[in-house]
């Protein structure tokens, strides 16, 4: 979807090192998500955040940590504790208070050196 | 919380047959059930969505059933073309926090 734009495309990251994906959004939709997927898998959620300022844990959070300071900006950084980080990371948005359908970028997809 | 279950997880048909994937889920509260396909190596798009105040809907080749006593929904695919060839995936919103559960996901090969 054109109005939700994640950086970059492709990302290294070296041992005991932080990285940061980012997600920006233009949609003016409230919350936000990320997902992991492995090849094969489905998609299984990393954290979402509904509101500015606010977030919760999804299914496998560990490792892993996000910040929403602004409504079109949802950060995920992926930290050294997240010992298996390769994987395809989508990132979605969607407007909350009704059934509207979920949005996703283009993903970012994070391999280890 | 809510749990959706998605089979089959491949699927092979012919060109110009039908094709059929079946999802249930466990929250009876739950009242938006969307439906995704997912080319290879690319975002999930998606292609048909459901609410729980009606049973059946129609989009082209697309079609999309609901059974809120059963708890189940279904993506029909008629008269499959190649490029209908993906992973398709079903999702029911989880009331708790309003966000989207995902079945595991359905390989769909169209053989030409």
């Amino acid at each position: 979807d054109g109005g939700i734009t994640q950086s970059p495309k492709y990302l290294f990251r070296k041992e005991g090192q932080n990285v940061t994906l980012s997600c920006e959004q233009n949609l003016n939709h409230d919350a936000m998500y990320w997902y992991r997927q492995d090849p094969g898998q489905g998609l299984r959620l990393i954290y979402y955040s509904q509101i500015v300022n606010d977030f919760q844990k999804g299914d496998i959070a560990e490792g892993y940590s996000v910040s929403r300071e602004k409504k079109e900006s949802f950060p995920l950084t992926v930290t050294s504790a997240q010992k298996n980080p390769t994987a395809f990371y989508l990132c979605a948005s969607t407007e909350t208070g009704s059934n509207q359908p979920q949005h996703f970028g283009d993903g970012t997809r994070l391999s280890i050196l | 919380g809510e749990n959706v279950e998605q089979h089959p997880s491949t699927l092979s048909v012919q060109e110009g047959d039908s094709a059929v994937i079946k999802c249930t889920y466990s929250d009876s509260a739950s009242n938006y059930f969307p439906w995704y396909k997912q080319e290879l190596g690319k975002r999930p798009q998606l292609i048909i969505d459901i609410r729980s105040n009606v049973g059946e809907k129609k989009d082209q080749r697309i079609a999309v059933t609901l059974n809120k006593t059963a708890k189940h929904f279904s993506l029909h695919i008629t008269e499959t073309q190649p490029e209908d060839s993906a992973v398709y995936f079903c999702a029911a919103r989880d009331n708790q926090g309003g966000k989207l559960i995902f079945g595991q996901g359905t390989e769909l090969s169209v053989k030409p």
